[in-house]
């Protein structure tokens, strides 16, 4: 199947300063990514849908300052938690769809651990 | 949104038919049933999906009843490593194609 990959796998960073996590796909061009996180023993919460060249659609509840993503290209899109406090801590996973249309199969990244100290 | 019903959790004998079943009463007509299995601390896998036939591929098949407010999974011989918690979901067929996690079926294959 198609890849998506995530970059950094895990990442420490101090309260207070912004961490940037990237997920790109490797062989098919994405128009639509999409980023989730993930506590512990918990299911995939979806927090936005990025779509290329146009402002993220953020799930109601998350912060659009906070978390700030942006879909530079067709294989690149990038979550950027600012100001981060320890209860940002989690899983963070993206995934990007190989089409447009419901029977378009999606494909995740491998996640990415973020923990604030 | 089309939600879906799983159980909690199932175990599986190693070598015998794991059959994860999936409720999704509200599905609309051009909605597609997906399955991921998620193993500890990675991204889900993509396993497979459909519309309204039955499918299948090397990893698994999808049963799909006539009336699409059900399905099944099934792994033909499951193995140690198929444990896993196993997500069924319907995308929506509207603006976005988000996918949308419920809780899934913790599977424990059992040596």
């Amino acid at each position: 199947g198609a890849v998506v990959s995530q970059h950094p796998s895990w990442v420490i960073c101090k309260s207070g300063t912004s961490v940037k996590i990237e997920c790109r796909s490797l062989d098919f061009q994405a128009t639509t990514m999409f980023w989730y996180r993930q506590f512990p023993k918990q299911s995939l919460m979806l927090m936005a849908t990025s779509n290329e060249g146009s402002k993220a659609t953020y799930e109601q509840g998350v912060e659009k300052d906070k978390f700030l993503i942006n879909h530079a290209s067709l294989t690149l899109s990038t979550l950027t938690v600012t100001s981060a406090h320890p209860e940002d801590s989690s899983f963070y996973i993206c995934s990007a769809s190989t089409g447009v249309n419901s029977g378009n199969t999606i494909y995740f990244g491998e996640g990415s651990w973020l923990t604030v100290v | 949104d089309a939600k879906t019903t799983q159980p909690t959790s199932m175990d599986c004998a190693e070598g015998r038919a794991a059959n994860l079943p999936c409720n999704h009463s509200t599905i609309s007509g051009n909605e597609y049933v997906y399955w991921y299995r998620q193993i500890h601390s990675q991204g889900p896998q993509y396993i497979i999906h459909g519309l309204k036939n039955n499918e299948t591929n090397e990893m698994a098949s999808l049963i799909i009843t006539e009336d699409r407010k059900s399905s099944t999974l099934i792994l033909p011989h499951a193995t140690l490593r198929d444990t896993a918690v196993y997500y069924c979901i319907v995308r929506r067929s509207y603006t976005g194609n988000q996918f949308y996690f419920g809780t899934g079926t913790s599977l424990t294959v059992i040596p």
